[in-house]
């Protein structure tokens, strides 16, 4: 069984940029979540993609944005990058049922400057 | 007032002693619960994941959950080195779109 996988593992870019991470889910799971952690903090839930379609926000602008993929891979863009957007990205799979447990990848630290 | 509150430690203890770690929320719709814990750097990993009040025993971790004082407690029995890490609790509703709600994580770490 393959867990969750999420590349790139670190990248920095600069503020106004647009940046895109990928995440592969675990094997039989058809459910991405993204979730932002900042350092000190816990994660914090951006939006979920069941059947390539958004399924839940968190409170976070337009600017961030997903994907989900017919393999349920998914991407998370965001665009005009700002300082406080320097974070630990969190990518997380299940199977889609209200209650099932989350599994998460290593995550990807961006750094904006 | 945040949804999930957890003291953010630090907590350090000698190996072998009997951890003790806990989150309040206020919101009476949660359903699930769970613990992760993650390593410096790492993704978080679920420890343990429980539905209801009552105990959950895995080896040396035990989850509670007391829903009528809207607490939960994670117990390491005989800790070790290597479980130094933060710990998270979670908690999500059920439904359609089950958020974690995280609390804001307790950094352990187990003196040899």
């Amino acid at each position: 069984e393959t867990g969750v996988t999420q590349s790139p593992t670190h990248l920095i870019k600069t503020r106004g940029q647009q940046v895109t991470l990928r995440c592969s889910s675990q094997s039989g799971h058809n459910t991405v979540s993204w979730y932002q952690q900042a350092l000190g903090q816990g994660p914090q839930f951006i939006f979920q993609y069941y059947r390539e379609e958004e399924n839940g926000r968190g409170n976070f602008p337009p600017r961030f944005s997903g994907l989900q993929f017919p393999n349920y891979s998914s991407e998370l863009n965001v665009n005009a990058l700002e300082l406080d957007d320097s974070a630990l990205y969190l990518c997380a799979s299940n199977t889609r049922t209200g209650s099932d447990e989350q599994y998460f990848g290593p995550g990807t630290r961006l750094t904006v400057t | 007032q945040k949804e999930v509150e957890q003291d953010p430690g630090p907590l350090s203890v000698p190996e072998g002693a009997i951890v003790s770690l806990n989150c309040t929320y206020s919101n009476s719709a949660f359903q699930y619960f769970m613990w992760y814990r993650q390593y410096s750097r790492k993704g978080p990993e679920l420890l343990m994941y429980t539905y209801s009040s009552g105990n959950k025993e895995d080896g040396r971790f035990t989850a509670q959950v007391d829903k009528s004082s809207k607490y939960i407690s994670l117990f390491i029995r005989d800790s070790q080195p290597s479980d130094s890490a933060t710990y998270l609790c979670a908690m999500n509703y059920g439904g359609a779109t089950n958020k974690l709600i995280f609390g804001t994580g307790t950094l352990l770490a187990v003196q040899p």
